[in-house]
This record gives C-alpha cells, structure tokens and sequence, in this order.
C-alpha cells in the first residue's frame, strides 16, 4: 500500500482479555518498529524487527507482550491479559533500510496507531 | 547511551508567532537528526532532517540546524499558523548502532487565532 497501514485503529477490551494489533508495513521495507505512546508520554520503543534477523525485543514491558512478523512483511503485536494500564496508542513504523543514512533510506514512516482501551 | 531532550510543553502561542522548540541530544556515535511532526488522531511523520554537522534541515517553514559543538537541534518557525497545532518530536538515529532511532518525549504546540 501507499503508506503504513494498522488495524484495528481502535480497541476496547476487558482486562483480562487478549488482544492483537495489527501492522501492514509499505511494501519493501525491511524494518518494522512497535512503539506504545501512554497519554502525556513520548515514544516507548517495543520491539523492532530486520529482515530476517532475530527481533530486537529488548523493549517489551513484561511477557504478556509478544510480536510476529510473517514473512518479512505484516507483523502483528498480541497482548495477553491485558491491564489497564496497558492502554495507550501502539504506533508501527517501518523504514526501507535502517542503515542507509544517504538519501534517507533509514527515515521512519509511521501507521496512524491503534488505540487500546483496557476497561 | 543515546537520549533526546525536549523542552516541556505545551507551547502555546498566537498565530503570527516565532516558534522555538528546544532539543539536544547525547549520543554514542555520529547521529542522524530529525524532527517529527504528529497531528491529532494520526501517526509521527517526518518534518525535517539533518545528517551531519551545521547542515540546515527544512520544511514547511519549520527549519533546524544541526549543531555538533552545542548537541542541539532545536526547531524554529518565523510564524506559526492555527494549522501547525500538532505535537512535536526530536529524534536521532546512529548508523551502525542498533539502529533503534531515541526519540524525545515530545512537545505539543497549541496555536490560537
């Protein structure tokens, strides 16, 4: 697609409940990031993905957060018994090579978010 | 390790003002430096950039200069319009490191008629 895509935009679920984002990155981008951004706060980095290379998932809050990426394309961010204090907007981002500064290969491009609500 | 600092908000401003939002950053290595811009209800997308020292990114009317001597990249605007209200974000990104970009906590602009 034309730009970076996510779904569901917004979510209300019950605590306790599971859920799972969805990311649609542009096409032919090897990087994908996850990022939550709580009310009031900045970026949280979640986890990020390379090509083929093991996920850097050193963002990752506790283990009821986990992602996948099938296929070096959609990725999808799943939250298991969720929290209240697991609402907040997950942005995805993907760039067509993270280490290639000339001509901005490396600048992110971001999916407008999902919004989760844990009631 | 690599931080980006910004300065609280909100901004809030008439229109016609000059905008200044202030950023400096530490990093480990030589960063990419890039502004971010977030509209209500949407995700970030780029503002502008700078990937080496006294090089001038801009766009839009927003402008930085990226300054190695000072570690800022602080955003200006001569005249900031209604439309400009949107939350801003300093970031950087270090070729050769994790290539996780740090992105500052953000600064919300509000501009009023």
């Amino acid at each position: 697609g034309a730009g970076v895509s996510q779904s569901p935009s917004n979510k209300v679920t019950e605590k306790g409940k599971d859920v799972e984002l969805r990311c649609d990155p542009i096409s032919g981008h090897t990087a994908l990031y996850w990022y939550r951004q709580s009310l009031g706060q900045g970026l949280e980095f979640l986890i990020y993905f390379q090509g083929n290379s093991a996920p850097d998932k050193s963002g990752l809050p506790s283990d009821r957060f986990s992602a996948e990426r099938t296929g070096g394309s959609v990725s999808t961010l799943t939250i298991q018994r969720t929290q209240q204090e697991d609402s907040a907007v997950y942005l995805c981002a993907s760039s067509f090579n993270p280490g290639l500064v000339l001509r901005g290969k490396n600048i992110q491009y971001f999916g407008a978010g999902t919004r989760l609500s844990v009631l | 390790g690599n931080s980006v600092t910004q300065m609280e908000g909100p901004v809030t401003l008439s229109e016609e003002a000059f905008l200044t939002i202030n950023c400096t950053y530490t990093a480990t290595g030589y960063p990419s430096l890039f502004w971010y811009v977030q509209y209500p209800g949407e995700g970030l997308q780029l503002l502008l950039k700078a990937t080496k020292a006294d090089d001038k990114g801009s766009n839009k009317g927003f402008e930085a200069t990226y300054r190695k001597e000072t570690t800022s990249f602080h955003l200006e605007k001569g005249s900031v319009q209604v439309s400009d209200s949107a939350v801003y974000f300093c970031a950087l990104a270090v070729s050769g490191g994790s290539y996780i970009p740090t992105f500052g906590r953000g600064t919300s602009l509000i501009v009023h008629p």
